[in-house]
């Protein structure tokens, strides 16, 4: 079965401080992805960031950084310098190569304090 | 903007009725996705569709079906609605059935049931 775990149902952070968020997962497959999506107030899911499961290096896209480690099964996001504008729910997604379903955690809500 | 679009935007109804909620994937992605976020179930994968043709079927009620149509738009019809289907629905879409491919999410379509 396969399942994504997030165990910070709420996470402050001081602007311009970096934050992790936690992302574990299970799952029987060998090969997946690993998404981070970002749901600000205004209810949009906004795609952040991208980790093969066979990928050498930690995926970066800006400000954000997936720290995955294989074989613990995490994928935590790194949010570095945070802004006001970071403030949202993050969900991380898990999606089987061989499979067609995502498969979602049930979020963490980030404020960042000016 | 993800490219996906999603029809209507807010959608208020009454108890016993029926709705449909519509959706086109960005273009040249050929698979469509259907979630419901409630707030107290988190992001619940519904159904998916490739081409026209379900491929996986998540926690959909018998009152709900779906349908994707050869220009690769989908509907997704709620019927009999109670009070508990009050969510936000969204629609997302991807290039492939499996693999790598990231999802990107419609801005949903809010349902209010009265």
């Amino acid at each position: 079965a396969q399942k994504i775990t997030q165990t910070q149902p709420g996470m402050f952070v001081q602007e311009k401080e970096a934050v992790t968020l936690d992302c574990t997962y299970d799952t029987s497959d060998p090969s997946y992805g690993l998404f981070w999506y970002k749901q600000p107030s205004s209810g949009e899911m906004i795609f952040l960031i991208y980790q093969g499961s066979y990928d050498q290096q930690n995926a970066t896209e800006g400000r954000y950084s997936l720290n995955f480690q294989k074989a613990r099964k995490s994928a935590n996001l790194v949010i570095s310098a945070s802004q006001l504008g970071d403030s949202a729910m993050y969900f991380c997604a898990m999606r089987p190569y061989t499979g067609n379903q995502f498969y979602f955690g049930t979020g963490t809500s980030l404020t960042v304090i000016p | 903007d993800s490219g996906v679009t999603q029809t209507p935007k807010h959608l208020i109804t009454a108890t016993g009725q029926r709705v449909t909620l519509r959706c086109s994937p960005r273009s040249g992605d050929l698979s469509v996705y259907w979630y419901q976020q409630s707030l107290d179930q988190g992001l619940q994968f519904l159904i998916q569709y490739y081409n026209g043709e379900e491929r996986a079927k998540g926690n959909i009620l018998e009152r709900f079906s779906a349908q994707q149509f050869p220009d690769l738009h989908s509907e997704l019809n709620l019927s009999s609605l109670e009070l508990g289907d009050s969510a936000l629905y969204f629609c997302a879409s991807s290039v492939d059935m499996g693999g790598t491919g990231e999802q990107f999410f419609g801005p949903g379509t809010r349902l209010t049931v009265l």
